[in-house]
């Protein structure tokens, strides 16, 4: 998956705790995305980074957060879990933002109880 | 606010046919229009990706077309194989040159190749 890695796999947790997702890439692209994929949905955008501490919401963006110290790291938190959120989340990356061909992860399956 | 609709939702065919999917969108300003591929349980496969000026791409045996007035793109696949059995979803690219934090994607076709 073009040196992506996604952490957890899997992981079940339960409501109002807080969950971080990990998302690592040994490309050394500029630009990294959250998305996340629910049945009748299909992929929606949850956050961006174009740079090093460099962050933009998406579409579906509250409840979540995002940070990026590193070029290869970008991490998803979500602070408080609520049973919505369970979903498919996927890590994106790109090597420009102007011809975004886009190379992701295998995913993470979370599920909130 | 544009929306991308693929069809059909789900199709399954016999080994061998040829077969296309489509994708439609309602704003043609877009910049870009990707096909991609995934796999049950897993991530999203780039397949083809068309610029707003072009009008088709290929790749051995996928050939996908765009037709940015109508706000159409089809993707077609030659002699179906089992190993092609996968979601299929398309994504579009606005024009703002705001890179992919202005994709949207399709629902998706899940397409069933029959041995």
């Amino acid at each position: 998956d073009a040196g992506i890695t996604q952490s957890p796999r899997h992981k079940v947790t339960e409501t109002g705790t807080p969950v971080t997702l990990r998302c690592h890439q040994t490309e050394n692209h500029r630009y990294m995305y959250w998305y996340r994929q629910d049945p009748g949905h299909g992929l929606r955008l949850i956050h961006y980074s174009y740079g090093v501490k460099d962050t933009d919401k998406g579409e579906v963006s509250d409840g979540y957060s995002v940070s990026r110290s590193k070029t290869e790291d970008f991490l998803l938190t979500l602070e408080s879990a609520t049973s919505s959120q369970t979903s498919v989340y996927f890590c994106a990356i790109s090597e420009s933002g102007e011809l975004p061909k886009l190379f992701f992860g295998s995913g993470t399956q979370l599920s909130v109880l | 606010k544009q929306e991308v609709t693929q069809i059909p939702a789900a199709l399954s065919v016999p080994e061998g046919e040829n077969l296309v999917l489509n994708c439609s969108f309602t704003d043609s300003a877009i910049y870009n229009l990707q096909w991609f591929r995934q796999d049950p349980g897993k991530g999203l496969t780039s397949l083809l990706l068309i610029q707003s000026s072009q009008r088709e791409q290929t790749s051995g045996r996928l050939n996908a077309s765009l037709d940015k007035s109508s706000g159409r793109s089809t993707l077609y696949i030659a002699a179906s194989q089992p190993g092609d059995s996968a979601t299929y979803l398309c994504a579009v690219a606005k024009y703002s040159g705001g890179g992919a934090d202005g994709l949207t994607f399709g629902k998706g076709t899940h397409l069933i190749i029959q041995p």
